[in-house]
């Protein structure tokens, strides 16, 4: 069955840029049907979504984060990434990587990997 | 942005109840309301989508229901393993937006 697994760096310094990549296996990421997305948790708070990509490329962002946040593919690699950029302390969470049905829910997660932000 | 109000935010129930937590949405979403179960440390699990529809695997206890701006997530007999945070979903205009959560205690 289809799994995803997040990974990158766990502290990442104020003003720096959040890369974290996403790791399809068990399916592929260009199959369609799909929206690949990133949503966040900061700690012991609700759920957040930043945006999401589709394999051709198309991205939608979350308006509160639209200036800082770039979702991208590598379809060769089976992996879409997330990079935030002018990072701060309120960006420090557990960022999950998420396969959202095109038009319906988040039906498989990651299991999340912490970031802080921490100079 | 779509905002979605759960209520309550905790709740204390015991092994056999009947459980029912309400999802408000700030305009209609019609049926584009999705349920998900959070344990601590563990990432969400998709419960309900399209409002009533059972995710596959998810055991029949849990339902939901509603439309327009207004929703349930019912466990009809809670059972042990569903002590966890209870979050609903709409995927009906951009951005996505998550309730803020409702925990189910242990009386």
């Amino acid at each position: 069955q289809v799994q995803l697994q997040e990974s990158g760096p766990g502290l990442v310094k104020p003003s720096q840029t959040l890369s974290l990549t996403c790791t399809v296996s068990g399916g592929s990421i260009s199959s369609g049907g799909y929206y690949w997305s990133w949503i966040r948790q900061h700690p012991g708070k609700g759920l957040e979504w930043i945006g999401y990509i589709y394999y051709s490329g198309s991205t939608h962002y979350n308006p509160s984060l639209k200036s800082r946040v770039t979702i991208s593919v590598d379809t060769s690699k089976n992996q879409f990434s997330l990079k935030l950029s002018s990072v701060t302390a309120a960006d420090t969470a557990v960022y999950y990587c998420a396969r959202e049905v095109v038009n319906d829910a988040f039906d498989i997660w990651g299991q999340g990997t912490m970031v802080t932000v921490s100079s | 942005d779509i905002q979605m109000t759960q209520s309550p935010s905790t709740l204390s129930a015991s092994v056999g109840d009947r459980v029912t937590i309400t999802c408000r949405a700030s305009q209609s979403i019609s049926s584009w309301l999705a349920w998900y179960q959070q344990k601590p440390g563990k990432a969400p699990k998709l419960l309900i989508y399209k409002a009533s529809s059972l995710e596959s695997g998810v055991p029949s206890r849990f339902s939901g229901s509603g439309s327009g701006t207004e929703f349930t997530l019912t466990i009809s007999s809670l059972q042990p393993d569903d002590f966890a945070t209870y979050y609903c979903q709409q995927y009906k205009s951009y951005s996505w937006t998550f309730g803020q959560g409702t925990k189910v205690e242990i009386k």
